[in-house]
This record gives C-alpha cells, structure tokens and sequence, in this order.
C-alpha cells in the first residue's frame, strides 16, 4: 500500500524549532519529488515547500522562506522539514505530499498525502 | 487572501449539476496548469483533478476540470450527498516561484 506517515509534530514556544518527518512506503521514493502543504485550524491549504527526487532543488514559500528547510533522506525513503524561529502563525496540521510529475520536480499533482502532524506554537 | 480567488460556498440538491469556480491572473493560471483536491471533513485532501482537466483513476467522471484564461472551474454532475465537502484549486505562480492554493469552497448537498 502507498503511504506517506508523518510525525515529529507537538507544541513549541514561539521562536522555537522542531524536525518534522514523512516515511513513505509502498514505492520507489526516489523516483518523486514531495511537498509539504499545510492546514491552520479551520482555515485553507497552504503550500510550504519542495523538494526534486535528490533534494539538488527546492523551493519555499514567502511566509517560511530562511526559517525552514526541507531535506530528504532517500536510503532512509523520509522527507524531513526543519523548522526554526517559529511563530504563532505557524500553527498548523503539516501534511507531506507526493508530486505526481515524478522526479525531477516539486509542484505537480499531489497525488498521495499523508494524514498530517500538528504543530502548535503557543507560548 | 489568496491570489487564487475562489467563492467561500456552494450549495445544490442531489442530481444537480455544480460548478466552482477559481479565478488568478497571467502569473499563476494564465501560463501553468490547474488542479482541484477535495477535502471530506476530518480527512486528507484528495487529488480530483490535475493538469486543468485529468481525472486520477478512481475518480468519477462526475467531475470534470475546464480552464480559460486566468480562470478555471470544476464541474460536478449528478451530485451526490458524499459529494459534500471542501474544494480546492491550485497552481504554480511564476511570479512567487511557488505554489498557491485558492481559499476553498464549502459544498453543501442540500
């Protein structure tokens, strides 16, 4: 079965840092790129960032560029985000997400996500 | 706000047919494909369509992706009570380099 699980999310005190993590089974993670999108509560999706299929190119959004940094693990088949100097706003479900185009990309289709872990910043 | 602009809700009884609709500019759905997710309460977004008008295997032809100019729209035929949910447009954005997500529409089967 493909499956994307993340984990590594909690409650961090603003201006703090977390590691969040996907491991993806069920294909040849090496043959995608992958994103993260996230979710505030109750609010839309919102993409974060991406990676190709051997991390040479990612990409980020306004709101997260120079505090978090994407990186993959492809003998280990994870996706990791690092996430410093975070903010209330950054309160939110993160999902990681397969791209569709296959490997050398990360904005296509997201064709497979993962159920999300929740990060909350909150002093 | 999002730079994709799409109306907060929509609503129609089953067997109608509805549209959502999704509106950006020259930068973003102008020159790049659109796609479409659904969200049912509680659960991960589902990829509905991709690439303005492809359907994923598995998906109904019920739902169907158009684009023209800087706008696109989903179509839903024979709409169903499980067709309740939230919808999403996306596309890259030339000018951000990155990708944006409209603010979604709630359906509602009436």
């Amino acid at each position: 079965e493909v499956q994307l699980v993340e984990s590594g999310g909690g409650v961090v005190r603003p201006g703090g840092s977390l590691r969040l993590s996907c491991a993806a089974s069920g294909f040849t993670f090496d043959d995608y790129g992958m994103s993260w999108v996230r979710q505030a509560p109750g609010k839309g999706l919102e993409w974060v960032s991406g990676i190709n299929w051997n991390g040479g190119s990612t990409g980020y959004a306004d709101s997260v560029k120079g505090r978090f940094t994407i990186s993959r693990d492809n003998a280990k088949n994870s996706l990791y985000l690092q996430m410093n100097s975070l903010r209330a706003e950054d309160t939110a479900l993160y999902h990681c997400a397969r791209v569709y185009c296959g490997g050398d990309c990360y904005f296509d289709a997201f064709d497979i996500w993962g159920q999300g872990t929740m990060v909350t910043v909150s002093s | 706000q999002s730079v994709l602009t799409q109306p907060p809700s929509a609503s129609g009884t089953p067997g109608q047919r509805v549209t959502i609709s999704c509106s950006g500019s020259s930068s973003n759905i102008g020159s790049n494909y659109v796609y479409w997710y659904q969200q049912l309460p509680g659960t991960a977004p589902k990829l509905l369509i991709y690439r303005n008008n492809q359907r994923p295997s598995g998906v109904p032809d019920r739902f169907s992706g158009s684009k023209s100019g800087t706008s696109a729209s989903l179509a839903i035929s024979g709409l169903r009570s499980e067709d309740e949910a939230d919808y999403y447009c996306a596309a890259w954005d030339d000018s951000l380099s990155g990708a944006l997500f409209g603010g979604g529409t709630k359906l509602t089967v009436l």
